[in-house]
């Protein structure tokens, strides 16, 4: 699985959109960009995952660059409750890959 | 309830002693995981398995065995448990049949060894 690079932690203003950025790029073409969050030691939270276009859910929304080496996770509009570690993960499908976390970012909404 | 179930959710227990967790689930996944999580770094993964005759050595298996029982539970083993081995301990499934292959996590299990 390739390398992803993430900032250690990152503030937002509640209300504003937050935007999470992840270098990864050693992407292969056939690998996958997910974005998990984990919410106060409770169990990682699945949000998003996208191949090369930008995706959209009811959580957030996902951004890949052209060349595919980065890419960013926005949350529209934050609340404190989106205060949480946000790992960005690079897996390809087939059968034998598995999730491989690394640090994340610390995101910290602010009143 | 909870699509993946962790048990105990809390345990103390002493060095040398042996101890099981066990990790249910209700989402009829092929794939299952554990991980262990330390204060302040990301998950770490110890074991896995992609269904029940099929169990693979994550990144710290050592000290660590697993069981594949059924599709629907995986256990995590400590032998022989040592203090640094305290830690937080999740397990994950994931569905390779759907194309979507995202994880689900259980609550966690604290685990501190005396």
């Amino acid at each position: 699985d390739a390398k992803t690079t993430q900032p250690t932690s990152m503030d937002c203003a509640e209300g504003r959109a937050a935007n999470l950025p992840c270098n990864h790029s050693t992407i292969s073409g056939n690998e996958y960009v997910y974005w998990y969050r984990q919410i106060h030691s409770q169990g990682p939270q699945y949000i998003i995952h996208g191949l090369k276009n930008n995706e959209t859910n009811e959580m957030a929304s996902l951004i890949i660059t052209e060349d595919r080496k980065s890419s960013t996770l926005i949350l529209p509009h934050a609340t404190l409750r989106d205060t949480a570690v946000y790992y960005c993960i690079v897996r390809a499908l087939e059968y034998g890959n598995k999730l491989v976390f690394g640090a994340g970012t610390i995101l910290r909404v602010k009143s | 309830d909870a699509d993946v179930t962790q048990t105990p959710r809390n345990r103390i227990t002493k060095t040398g002693k042996r101890i099981m967790l066990e990790c249910s689930q209700t989402k009829g996944h092929d794939r299952m995981y554990w991980y262990r999580q330390d204060p302040g770094l990301g998950l770490r993964l110890i074991y896995y398995s992609f269904d029940v005759k099929d169990i693979n050595k994550g990144e710290i298996s050592d000290g660590y065995s697993v069981s594949r029982q059924a599709q629907a539970k995986f256990s995590l083993s400590l032998e022989s448990a040592i203090p640094n081995q305290t830690a937080l301990y999740f397990c994950a499934t994931s569905d390779s049949a759907r194309g979507r292959t995202e994880a689900f996590f259980g609550q966690g299990t604290r685990l501190t060894v005396v």
